[in-house]
C-alpha cells in the first residue's frame, strides 16, 4: 500500500524554539494531507486539513500563527511549532489521501524541555 | 464529534477470534464505516472498510448488519501483535472529509 513518511520521528527541543516536522507521500501524490494531534493516553485530534497550493483549514481551538502548515507540492506538507512551550509536547501525525484511501505516517514524538 | 460508539477495552486469548463491535446508529447512506489500528507509539494503519456488505481481506472481516447501525471487526486468529487500539470511523466519500477518531476499543490480546 501507499506509504507516508515523517521527519523527524522523534525531537527534544528547549521551549521559545521553533520545531519543523516533514510529512512526504512517498509513492502516491496527495492533493490533501491531513495534521493530527495525540496527547498520551488520548485519541488523535484533528488540527488542520491541508491542500496543495492553498492555505491550510485549522480545527476551531488551532492557533494558525502557532502551527505553520505549508503544502508546496503534492508529496510533501510541513507543520512548524513556532515558540514550542512544553505544553505542546505530543506525537503529531500526519495522514495523506490519494483517490481511494488516506494513509498515515508513524507519526512524530515532540517533546519541549 | 465522532459518529461512532466502542467498548473502551476488550481481551482475547491469543489464537481465538477478536470480535470487536461498532455502534454507528447515525450512519448516512453514502458514509463508509472505516476500520484503523494504532499499535502504541506508531501512526494507525488501515485495516478494511466497507458501505453495505461484508468485506475480508488478508487482515481481518467486517460484517455490516442489515440496517447499517452497526458493524463487527473479526480478527479470525488473535496474535499477541494484535494488541492495539482500534477505532472504528464512519466517513463519506466526500474527496476532502477527514476521519474523526473517537477513544476507540484497547484490544489485549493475552497468552
Amino acid at each position: 500500500g501507499a506509504v507516508v513518511s515523517q521527519h523527524p520521528s522523534r525531537v527534544i527541543c528547549k521551549s521559545g524554539t521553533s520545531v519543523k516536522i516533514e510529512c512526504r507521500s512517498l509513492d502516491f501524490q496527495a492533493t490533501t494531507m491531513f495534521w493530527y494531534r495525540q496527547f498520551p493516553k488520548q485519541s488523535l485530534m484533528l488540527m488542520a486539513t491541508s491542500n496543495e497550493g492553498s492555505k491550510a483549514t485549522y480545527e476551531q481551538g488551532v492557533e494558525k500563527d502557532k502551527f505553520l502548515i505549508n503544502h508546496a507540492s503534492l508529496t510533501l506538507s510541513t507543520l512548524t511549532v513556532t515558540s514550542a512551550h512544553p505544553e505542546d509536547s505530543s506525537f503529531y501525525i500526519c495522514s495523506a489521501r490519494d483517490i481511494n484511501e488516506q494513509f498515515f505516517g508513524p507519526g512524530t514524538r515532540l517533546t519541549v524541555l | 464529534d465522532a459518529k461512532t460508539t466502542q467498548p473502551p477495552s476488550m481481551d482475547c486469548a491469543e489464537g481465538r477470534a477478536a470480535n470487536l463491535p461498532c455502534n454507528h446508529s447515525t450512519i448516512s447512506g453514502n458514509e463508509y464505516v472505516y476500520w484503523y489500528r494504532q499499535i502504541h507509539s506508531q501512526g494507525p494503519q488501515y485495516i478494511i472498510h466497507g458501505l453495505k456488505n461484508n468485506e475480508t481481506n488478508e487482515m481481518a472481516s467486517l460484517i455490516i448488519t442489515e440496517d447499517r447501525k452497526s458493524s463487527t471487526l473479526i480478527l479470525p486468529h488473535a496474535t499477541l501483535r494484535d494488541t492495539a487500539v482500534y477505532y472504528c470511523i464512519v466517513r463519506g466519500d466526500n474527496y476532502g472529509q477527514n476521519f474523526v477518531f473517537g477513544p476507540g476499543t484497547r484490544l489485549s490480546v493475552l497468552p
